[in-house]
Order: C-alpha cells, then structure tokens, then sequence
C-alpha cells in the first residue's frame, strides 16, 4: 500500500464545466475526508465518509459540490458548474477508525484551475 | 467555534538553530488530539507529532518537540537543529468530530 492516491493530480477546465476527482485511501481505513486548499491556506474541511456514509458535511459546501463513496472504497468528488472561485487544491485523507494510530494521512492532492 | 490559530504567518531560522511555532486552539472536550503537519514546496503533507490531550508529558519526535499546556490551549512545536529540509508550511489541527481542524499555517524558511 502506497498511501493516499488521488486522481487527477491537476486539471484545467472552463468555467461552467464540471469536474471530477478520485480519491484512494489507503486500504482499511473506514475514514475518508475532503478538503480544499487555497494557496497560502490551511486545509477547509469539506466533507467526511465512515465507511460509505457521508456523516459530516460542511455548510460551506454549495450544491454544486457532491461526493461518494460506493462500497466504502474509493471516493469520488463532483463539481457542477465550475466557477473561478472553485480554483484550488483538492485534498483527500483517510484514517483508521479504530487504534492508536487517529492522525490523517493525506494525498498528494488534484489541482483545479477553472479558466 | 471550532477554531485552531497559527499567529506566525512566517518566520525564518538559521540552519542549526532553534525554533518555535506557536498554535493555539479552542475546544470543549476534555480529551482530544493535536497534531503539526508539514507541507513541503508542492509536496503533500505529512504528520510531524501528535499529542494525546489526557497525556500531560509533550510528544518528541527526534529534532521535533511541542510544548502542550493544556490549561492555556497552546501547542508549540519546537524544530532543533534546524535543516534545509525542514523548509515548508506548518499547520498545527485538531481532531474534531468528523474532521480535523487546521491553523492558517506557518510559512518555515531555513537560511544556509
């Protein structure tokens, strides 16, 4: 197991497009996170899976935003109607539910620049 | 308000020096834990230390240490023996409930 794998790592699209991310945690954690960066920002947190479902999700997250976890697995993070202000880094993380061990171990992120 | 802060938005440090960072946090809950992560140039981030609230002694982590004092929500993190490479974004977070809560950062330059 490598860690966190996310895909696309950057993607560039119009303004009004939408757009798609995946995200691998690393296997067995039940815990997966989004998050989006701004530069110079620290993480904002958008949303949180246990297993397959989507427990936490934060009031800043517009409609045009959704995410998934079929299966419990991998993750996928949609956005409608892409807008400039959309342009940042998307962070996934995940960590084990149970153990010691309840730091997020994160990915290495997709970039989005909406043009 | 869930909030952790980060007053440094940057600092620098002679190689081979020692430095400080500084992080406070708000929470209501008597056991929690903190964690410092740091975020190379274009890297993706990585655990640092964490600290285990109900623990009083401070985490070590080789040249990393955090001074936790509870009381006052403060959790420093001290980098000893500075390098090169410990140039990156630090952010101090807290584990909430369903998410970790993380500072504005510190932008860390270490000086040849």
């Amino acid at each position: 197991d490598t860690g966190v794998s996310q895909d696309p790592r950057h993607k560039i699209t119009k303004r009004g497009q939408n757009v798609t991310f995946r995200c691998d945690p690393i296997s067995e954690h039940n815990r997966l996170y989004w998050y989006r960066q701004t530069l110079g920002q620290g993480p904002e947190f958008l949303t949180y899976f246990q297993n397959e479902a989507q427990l936490e999700k934060s009031r800043l997250l517009s409609d045009r935003f959704s995410a998934e976890r079929p299966k419990g697995s991998f993750s996928t993070l949609e956005i409608q109607r892409t807008e400039q202000g959309d342009s940042a880094m998307y962070l996934c993380a995940s960590s084990p539910l149970k153990g010691l061990s309840t730091e997020a171990f994160f990915g290495q992120g997709t970039r989005l620049t909406v043009v | 308000a869930q909030t952790v802060t980060q007053s440094q938005p940057e600092m620098s440090v002679q190689e081979a020096e020692t430095v400080t960072l500084s992080c406070t946090y708000d929470t209501s809950e008597n056991n929690y834990y903190l964690f410092w992560y740091k975020q190379p140039p274009s890297r993706q981030m990585i655990l640092v230390i964490r600290q285990e609230a109900y623990k009083q002694q401070n985490a070590t982590e080789n040249r990393f240490s955090v001074n936790f004092q509870k009381a006052a929500k403060s959790f420093s993190l001290k980098i000893s023996d500075s390098q090169l490479g410990d140039t990156a974004m630090y952010f101090c977070a807290r584990e909430g409930t369903y998410k970790y809560i993380f500072g504005t950062g510190t932008r860390l330059k270490v000086l040849a």
